[in-house]
């Protein structure tokens, strides 16, 4: 099983409100990825985290707090956000023991900001 | 700096007309070479990993092939569920569990029943 769930999978904000994306892995992966995906674009990464650190933030503006509350769960506190932040927001996996590893997605959190 | 360029951007194909995506990379010392399926809306949908050159994987329709410069995307007798965006990514960087991928643009795939 190689899922990755992802809730909600839309959300519409106003950019006074505060918001939370919630993502939760079961195969026993200790990496876990955030990404910001828009429209025609790659996905582009935002956060990493290994064994529940924070390991690699990607110069994201502080409107976006990552949280790993335990190894399965990664949540993404949104604040104060500007239209220009709504995308597909995408979670992804990794086993995080070795140099070769593959990330499996969720489906995405479908983001507007109004 | 690691680089993927995919091409081309968008492919049209009747059903049944094979072809080829490419992924061309340059990057410091391949660390692998990730081929991804995404639907409009949805999360990519992993397909294959290749570690090195000469190395082929297969799945249904699609075979993906390495080289020291490229990777391809090889689709034999496409069906219209096979279009997607088809995203070739390289593993940038790893350290302590933490993977950075490097993506193509991606190659926007339809099939024409």
């Amino acid at each position: 099983d190689t899922e990755v769930t992802q809730t909600p999978k839309h959300l519409v904000m106003g950019m006074t409100n505060k918001k939370s994306l919630k993502c939760e892995q079961h195969m026993g992966h200790r990496a876990m990825y955030w990404y910001k995906q828009k429209a025609k674009k790659p996905p582009e990464l935002m956060f990493v985290y290994s064994y529940e650190k924070l390991s690699i933030n990607e110069s994201v503006p502080s409107r976006f707090s990552p949280e790993c509350p335990n190894s399965s769960l990664l949540n993404l506190h949104l604040h104060a956000l500007q239209p220009e932040d709504s995308a597909l927001y995408l979670c992804a996996s990794s086993q995080g023991r070795g140099s070769k590893e593959t990330q499996y997605f969720g489906p995405g959190t479908r983001l507007l900001v109004l | 700096e690691d680089q993927v360029t995919q091409s081309p951007e968008a492919l049209r194909l009747q059903e049944g007309e094979s072809s080829s995506l490419n992924c061309s990379y340059t990057v410091s010392g391949l660390r692998g070479l990730f081929w991804y399926r995404q639907d409009p809306g949805k999360g990519p949908e992993f397909l294959f990993t290749l570690y090195s050159a000469g190395e082929e994987k297969e799945k249904e329709r699609l075979k993906a092939t390495l080289t020291k410069k490229e990777s391809f995307l090889h689709i034999t007798a496409p069906k219209p569920e096979d279009s997607a965006t088809y995203l070739c990514a390289v593993q940038a960087y790893y350290r302590e569990g933490a993977q950075k991928l490097v993506f193509g643009q991606g190659t926007r795939l339809t099939i024409n029943p």
